[in-house]
């Protein structure tokens, strides 16, 4: 058990350029989420997978954001047009469809200048 | 609206000492719930669970304690040490779907030598 990895973990893009994270989880957790956080705040939720399907998106992903999990495995998280209000720290989670403690990633840092 | 609080952003305790965290939830429909912790830069770290048929929950040096009358929350450890500096979340799981947990802005610890 190797723990949810994220790649890249740094990203520096300008504003209007678009960006692809990826989050392998934990192997045989079905169930994957994004989250981002921003500075002196907890996790907030953005979206939720059980194996290929997502079940669930907040209302804070807005049509310039787009996640998938094709196989079920790992999944990725793309924003467009990037803003500068898109500067944060997206983290990714997983959890077995067995027990519910979700298992959070490194995260990847975004800057948007 | 309902939300996931913290009663105080920033605990400062002596090295040794025991260290108790707060945090106040709202929505009395949440059965579950997550103690974090989050060093800089990295992802929150799952420290302990409880559900909420439960009111206390021990593990190595934490203990959380889970009152649903008052809807609070904390998190208790014992002889703090240098390495338990960070910031702490307190998590809950709500309905209707219970995919996802809602996290409060967190508590600072500084542990002091």
């Amino acid at each position: 058990d190797t723990g949810v990895s994220q790649n890249p973990r740094h990203k520096i893009t300008k504003r209007g350029q678009n960006v692809t994270f990826r989050c392998d989880p934990i192997s045989e957790h079905n169930r994957l989420y994004w989250y981002r956080q921003t500075l002196g705040q907890g996790p907030e939720f953005l979206t939720y997978f059980q194996n290929e399907a997502q079940l669930e998106k907040s209302r804070l992903l807005s049509d310039r954001f787009s996640a998938e999990r094709p196989k079920g495995s790992f999944s990725t998280l793309e924003i467009q047009r990037t803003e500068q209000g898109d500067s944060a720290m997206y983290l990714c989670a997983s959890s077995s469809g067995r027990a519910d403690t979700q298992y959070f990633g490194p995260g990847t840092r975004l800057t948007v200048l | 609206g309902e939300s996931v609080g913290l009663h105080l952003p920033t605990l400062s305790v002596q090295e040794g000492d025991n260290s108790i965290i707060n945090c106040a939830y709202s929505n009395s429909a949440s059965d579950y719930f997550i103690w974090y912790k989050q060093e800089s830069g990295k992802g929150p770290q799952f420290i302990i669970d409880i559900r909420s048929n439960m009111d206390k929950r021990q593990g190595q040096r934490v203990t959380v304690l889970l009152n649903k009358t008052v809807k609070h929350l904390s998190l208790q450890i014992a002889a703090t040490q240098p390495g338990d500096s960070a910031v702490y979340f307190c998590a809950e799981r709500r309905g209707p779907n219970f995919n996802k947990f809602y996290f409060g802005s967190g508590t600072k610890l500084n542990v002091k030598p």
